[in-house]
C-alpha cells in the first residue's frame, strides 16, 4: 500500500495569508490526525478527524482549521498567518475501525509540510 | 492537563552499547503508548508500541516495559549501530480514544562508531 502522502511538501508564505495543507490517508484508513512540529515546542496535535468528523481539538487558536473528505483525505487551513506559525505539519493515519472504538492503532505519519511564515 | 516527560534530551553511546529512553505519563487512564524514531528530515516511523494489558514487548533488538503503577515507560535499545542514531520519541493515547497523541520532547541519539 502507498503511504500518507503531503502536499505541498514547501511553502513560504507572509505574515496575514493563509494557507492549506493537504494529507491522503494509507487506503482504508479513516481516522486522520495533524500536528504541528516545531524544535521548541516538539510535537503537538492539532486535530483528528475519522468518517468526516473532528473528533478532538488541541490547544491551537481558531486560525487553525481542518476538514475531511468522504474519501478520508484531510486538509488543515490556517489563516491570518503568524511567524510562529512556521513549523513542519504532519499529519498520520490509522486504522481505527469506527467512530467510537479505541485509536489503539498505529498512527503511521506522512512526509510533512514544511511552512514558513515571513 | 495530559503530559508526556521525557529523559534524557540527549544520549550518546559507543556502538554496541545499550541506550535506555524514560518517560512518564500523567494521565492514568492511557493505554497505548508508541514510541517513534525520526532521522533528519524524515517523518517520524514507529519502531515499536505497547498496550496497557501489557508489561513488556520485545522486538529484536528493541524493547519496551510499561509500569503502569508508575505511570513510565522505556525504551531499551542493546547493540547500538550507527543507523540507531535519530531522535526517539515516546508518547502516550489521550483518554478521550479518538487519536489524539501527547509526545514527549524526544530524546536525540547518538551511537559513535
Amino acid at each position: 500500500k502507498a503511504g500518507v502522502t503531503q502536499t505541498p511538501r514547501y511553502l513560504i508564505k507572509t505574515r496575514g495569508q493563509q494557507v492549506t495543507l493537504s494529507c491522503s490517508p494509507i487506503s482504508g484508513h479513516r481516522s486522520v490526525s495533524w500536528y504541528q512540529q516545531t524544535p521548541g515546542q516538539g510535537l503537538q496535535f492539532l486535530f483528528e478527524y475519522f468518517s468526516e468528523t473532528q473528533r478532538n481539538k488541541g490547544n491551537f487558536p481558531g486560525r487553525f482549521s481542518g476538514r475531511q473528505f468522504s474519501n478520508s483525505r484531510s486538509e488543515m487551513n490556517v489563516s491570518t498567518l503568524e511567524l510562529g506559525d512556521s513549523a513542519l505539519y504532519l499529519c498520520a493515519s490509522s486504522l481505527t475501525p469506527n467512530r467510537q472504538g479505541p485509536s489503539q492503532e498505529t498512527q503511521y505519519f506522512g512526509p510533512g509540510t514544511r511552512l514558513l511564515v515571513l | 492537563g495530559e503530559n508526556v516527560e521525557q529523559h534524557p534530551s540527549t544520549l550518546s553511546v559507543q556502538e554496541g552499547d545499550s541506550a535506555v529512553i524514560k518517560c512518564t505519563y500523567s494521565d492514568s487512564a492511557s493505554n497505548y503508548f508508541p514510541w517513534y524514531k525520526q532521522e533528519l528530515g524524515k517523518r517520524p516511523q514507529l519502531i515499536i508500541d505497547i498496550r496497557s494489558n501489557v508489561g513488556e514487548k520485545k522486538d529484536q533488538r528493541i524493547a519496551v516495559t510499561l509500569n503502569k503503577t508508575a505511570k513510565h515507560f522505556s525504551l531499551h535499545i542493546t547493540e547500538t549501530q550507527p543507523e540507531d542514531s535519530a531522535v526517539y520519541f515516546c508518547a502516550a493515547l489521550d483518554s478521550s480514544n479518538t487519536g489524539k497523541l501527547i509526545f514527549g520532547q524526544g530524546t536525540t541519539l547518538q551511537v559513535k562508531p
